[in-house]
């Protein structure tokens, strides 16, 4: 039972370069959420998805796209990297949302240059 | 908007020692609240929650907090500390529309470190 498994582990992009980060849930979970953690910040909701087909904006989304076309998996896009992009991103899902436990992916670690 | 706070951004413990981390929520309505514990290099993982009813909750390892509507807070605690509780400790609390709680905003984070 693998859980949440985020895609790639770590990267390294230059300035302007895209990526696009893919977290995949085998728990048939309605709710998935990417966050992002700085040092002293904690961890701060980029955007989240309520069910398959929809995205919702969190605390920080600038910069940052969605989507969310299949149940399993949630995308994280970033089409024009920038050195403030430089964080570890986790993704999250559960199956009620704000009001359920959250099973978080291990992080994917970028640093833009 | 929903807010947490946590007062401690680092604190130190002896080995046997007790333990209290703070944490205070702004948020509207009743709150759906949540301590979550991070490992070095890991994800979080879910320490204990609190939704309703008895305001002392339990969790994993050893671990207990209390709600207190009136101060708006939820204190974890733990009556000895073991070296292998060093890690970051998360407070949050489940937040969203008027009919559900679809987001969880996390707290700052306080930085647990044991000495033996």
């Amino acid at each position: 039972n693998a859980g949440v498994t985020q895609t790639p582990k770590f990267r390294v992009l230059k300035t302007g370069q895209s990526m696009t980060l893919l977290c995949a849930q085998d728990m048939n979970h309605e709710y998935m959420y990417w966050y992002r953690q700085d040092p002293g910040m904690g961890l701060r909701l980029i955007h989240y998805s309520v069910g398959e087909g929809t995205t919702a904006k969190g605390e920080v989304p600038d910069g940052y796209n969605v989507s969310r076309l299949k149940k399993q998996n949630f995308l994280l896009g970033l089409e024009s990297a920038a050195p403030s992009q430089t964080s570890v991103y986790f993704c999250a899902s559960s199956y009620l949302g704000g009001d359920s436990p959250l099973h978080f992916g291990n992080g994917t670690r970028l640093t833009v240059t | 908007a929903q807010s947490v706070t946590q007062p401690d951004i680092h604190i130190t413990v002896s080995e046997g020692a007790s333990l209290e981390l703070r944490c205070n929520y702004s948020y509207g309505a009743t709150p759906y609240l949540f301590w979550y514990v991070q490992s070095p290099g890991q994800g979080l993982q879910l320490l204990l929650k609190y939704f309703s009813g008895d305001t002392l909750v339990q969790g994993i390892k050893g671990f207990e907090a209390e709600f207190k509507r009136s101060q708006s807070s939820f204190n974890l605690r733990k009556p000895s500390v073991h070296w292998s509780d060093a890690a970051e400790y998360f407070c949050a609390v489940g937040a969203g529309g008027k009919t559900s709680y679809d987001k969880v905003i996390f707290g700052p984070g306080t930085s647990l470190s044991v000495i033996p």
